[in-house]
């Protein structure tokens, strides 16, 4: 299976801050790489897809690059509404598999 | 709008057995795969297992593999995972989740809409 390693673990910010969150992979998977964000009791809503691709209704304060087996999200300015758990996800091969997530957190 | 909507949940014995479903609305069921997804207390998100547009093809994750069997039906416009020998570690919220394609072990697979989780406890 594809391991799929996250980091930080959690960050802390102040709104209006950039933020990157890093996933690396365990062997390349080209651009087969998503991203998803978790709010406390919700479900996880896509927010990337295929590495850099915007899902429709996302800020475009949000993107996403990388290639192989480095991939990184980043929030240009973020806003308060973004404080959540951020979950990378390589779609290479079957199994599916998640990083372990990156929270982020207000400073 | 897209609405997927899980039941069947609850709190069962080790060994036991349980069967999930989840209702699709809003969108031609018959046009995408779907996939459970679940997630234990205080985790990470685990891919359990997912099943393409015409039921031909199906996986499941080795940690639930000869345990659970996923189904569908298009006519009902429902997904449903049957949960057999549970264990412990088989507690978590189960998400069911739409895949934007047909297929649900195409490369490039991505999970577009979630359901808001039924919750399965395993305990004595």
């Amino acid at each position: 299976d594809i391991q799929m390693t996250q980091s930080p673990s959690s960050l802390s910010a102040s709104v209006g801050d950039r933020v990157t969150i890093t996933c690396r992979a365990s062997q390349s998977i080209s651009t087969y790489l998503n991203w998803y964000q978790q709010k406390p009791g919700k479900a996880p809503k896509l927010l990337i897809y295929a590495a850099s691709s915007l899902q429709s209704g996302v800020p475009s304060r949000f993107s996403g690059s990388g290639s192989g087996t480095d991939f990184t999200l980043t929030i240009s300015s973020l806003q308060p509404e973004d404080f959540a758990t951020f979950y990378c996800q390589q779609s290479y091969t079957s199994p599916w598999t998640f990083g372990q997530g990156t929270k982020v957190e207000i400073k | 709008e897209v609405q997927l909507v899980e039941s069947g949940g609850g709190l069962v014995q080790p060994g036991r057995s349980l069967r999930l479903s989840c209702a699709a609305s809003g969108f031609t069921f018959d046009d995408y795969a779907m996939q459970w997804v679940r997630q234990a207390p205080g985790k990470g998100l685990e891919w359990v297992s997912g099943i393409s547009w015409n039921s031909g093809s199906i996986g499941y994750a080795d940690s639930v593999k000869g345990r659970f069997t996923i189904s569908r039906d298009n006519a009902k416009n429902s997904l449903y995972l049957q949960m057999d020998s549970l264990k412990a570690e088989d507690t978590a919220l189960y998400y069911c989740a739409r895949d934007f394609g047909d297929y649900y072990d195409t490369r490039g697979e991505y999970f577009d809409y979630w359901g808001q989780g039924t919750l399965v406890t395993v305990s004595s």
